[in-house]
């Protein structure tokens, strides 16, 4: 069992659709961070939440952290082929503040 | 220029070898870590060091030892190479205390041992 969960784990929808996805724990985070990775390449900070309920977007991407710092999502509004990656969350406990765990990871097709 | 470059990308050997991976990053953080991503995709730290002391050592086999001659380089060490060590290899750096700047990944060494 992983210390952050993700769903869906996979993901494949046309051009244009909305998505969301979760990333959900039993532990309190300090905060959390969004990665995206491509084939061949490592993950790429996307964005981090640090307070509780705070929302960021970045383009088309919306990332929320829960009120109580257990969960996160991302949301993606009218998905493009150029979206298609892992995603990954990730972030450090607060009883642990050096060590990142890493989500389990939803891979998402998106098809023109 | 490369944040964070790893060396070689893929590597392919026989059982029983032993094999190093080299990373460097330039972008002057303290810390720098090894992460394992297995086939379903899951990242999982390996080790981690803070200006050249160990920091992090999770349960790995004692075959494997990281090396860290300054905080700009971080090399992992394999010996006895064994098929379940098949995975794709990521080094990654952070800065020390400001861990909502994020780890920058390299592009990772593709291991597999046949």
């Amino acid at each position: 069992t992983q210390l952050l969960e993700q769903s869906p784990q996979f993901l494949s929808i046309q051009e244009g659709e909305n998505l969301t996805v979760y990333c959900n724990s039993s532990s309190v985070f300090s905060s959390l961070q969004w990665y995206r990775q491509e084939p061949g390449e490592g993950p790429v900070l996307l964005v981090t939440v640090v307070t509780g309920g705070e929302v960021k977007k970045l383009k088309r991407l919306t990332f929320q952290f829960g009120d109580a710092r257990k969960d996160s999502s991302l949301h993606i509004t009218a998905a493009q082929p150029g979206d298609t990656g892992l995603y990954l969350c990730a972030g450090p406990t607060t009883y642990n503040f050096n060590k990142f765990y890493f989500g389990s990871g939803t891979k998402l097709n998106v098809k023109p | 220029d490369t944040a964070v470059s790893q060396t070689p990308k893929y590597l392919v050997t026989q059982m029983g070898n032993d094999k190093s991976i080299k990373c460097e990053q330039n972008l002057g953080h303290d810390t720098m870590y090894w992460y394992k991503q297995d086939s379903k995709k899951f990242l999982k730290i390996m080790f981690s060091y803070n200006n050249k002391e160990l920091i992090i050592n999770e349960t790995v086999p004692n075959r494997f030892s990281p090396k860290s001659p300054d905080k700009a380089h971080l090399n992992l060490h394999i010996n006895s190479l064994e098929l379940g060590d098949s995975a794709v290899y990521f080094c990654a750096s952070s800065q020390h205390g400001h861990p909502n700047y994020g780890y920058t990944f390299g592009s990772g060494t593709r291991l597999t041992v046949v």
